[in-house]
């Protein structure tokens, strides 16, 4: 199966928001409704940020939201932090195995 | 607190086999069942493998299908990933990640092992 395209990278400055998509194809995005979001520091484990294409565990931050429109999901961040200065990977259940997205770079400027 | 640690990582030939392991702690072990997710550099994570909560049942990536055993130890906590025939794009950070539930993603992650494979 082929990765899930992600931008490399996107950019905004503190308090704007930014949206991360992920697009896959109908037999993955698009036929589940299983699509993950991961956040990684550098040198940290991935973190689970949202489930289920749109579901925050508990903990997360209600700054982060998640969607999805066909075979597209995207990630939101909305009131961007320093913190949110990461790397962004999304997944989805593709009948047996996991696909992933190739991964973005979120920067903070 | 819930913990993934794996270890096992190193530099190999190609051709040559490692075993990684994850020790967990921190939650019922034998609850869960565990992955093996890659990631090489510049590139995105591929899933590897999975096992069910009994190790009876297993599922690999084609990529590494017939080189690549997953198993468990639950006695021990533990998750092991046997490598062969390793190939130099098989070079990455390997993590362990525990799926929650019955669900489809991954809950809780290790720091990952980093293997490299060259010669």
């Amino acid at each position: 199966q082929s990765a899930l395209t992600q931008p490399a990278s996107v950019s905004g400055s503190p308090g704007q928001s930014v949206t991360i998509s992920c697009t896959g194809t109908s037999s993955d995005v698009g036929n589940y409704n299983y699509v993950s979001w991961y956040q990684q520091h550098p040198g940290k484990a991935p973190k689970l940020i949202i489930y289920d294409v749109s579901n925050r565990p508990s903990g997360v931050s209600n700054r982060f939201s998640g969607s999805k429109s066909g075979n597209t999901a995207s990630l939101t961040i909305s009131g961007l932090q320093a913190e949110d200065e990461a790397d962004y990977f999304c997944s989805s259940y593709a009948s047996d195995s996991y696909v992933f997205g190739t991964g973005t770079t979120v920067a903070v400027l | 607190e819930v913990q993934l640690v794996e270890s096992g990582g190193g530099l190999i030939q190609p051709g040559g086999s490692l075993t990684l392991s994850c020790a967990a702690s921190g939650f019922t072990f034998s609850s869960y069942w565990m992955h093996w997710v890659r990631h090489a550099p510049g590139k995105g994570l591929v899933w590897v493998s999975r096992i069910n909560r009994d190790g009876s049942t297993t599922t690999y990536a084609d990529s590494v299908k017939g080189r690549f055993t997953i198993s468990r130890d639950n006695a021990k906590n533990t998750l092991y990933l046997q490598m062969h025939s390793l190939r130099a794009e098989d070079t990455a950070m390997y993590y362990c990640a525990r799926r929650w539930g019955i669900s489809y993603f991954f809950d809780y992650w290790g720091l990952g092992t980093l293997v490299t494979v060259s010669s």
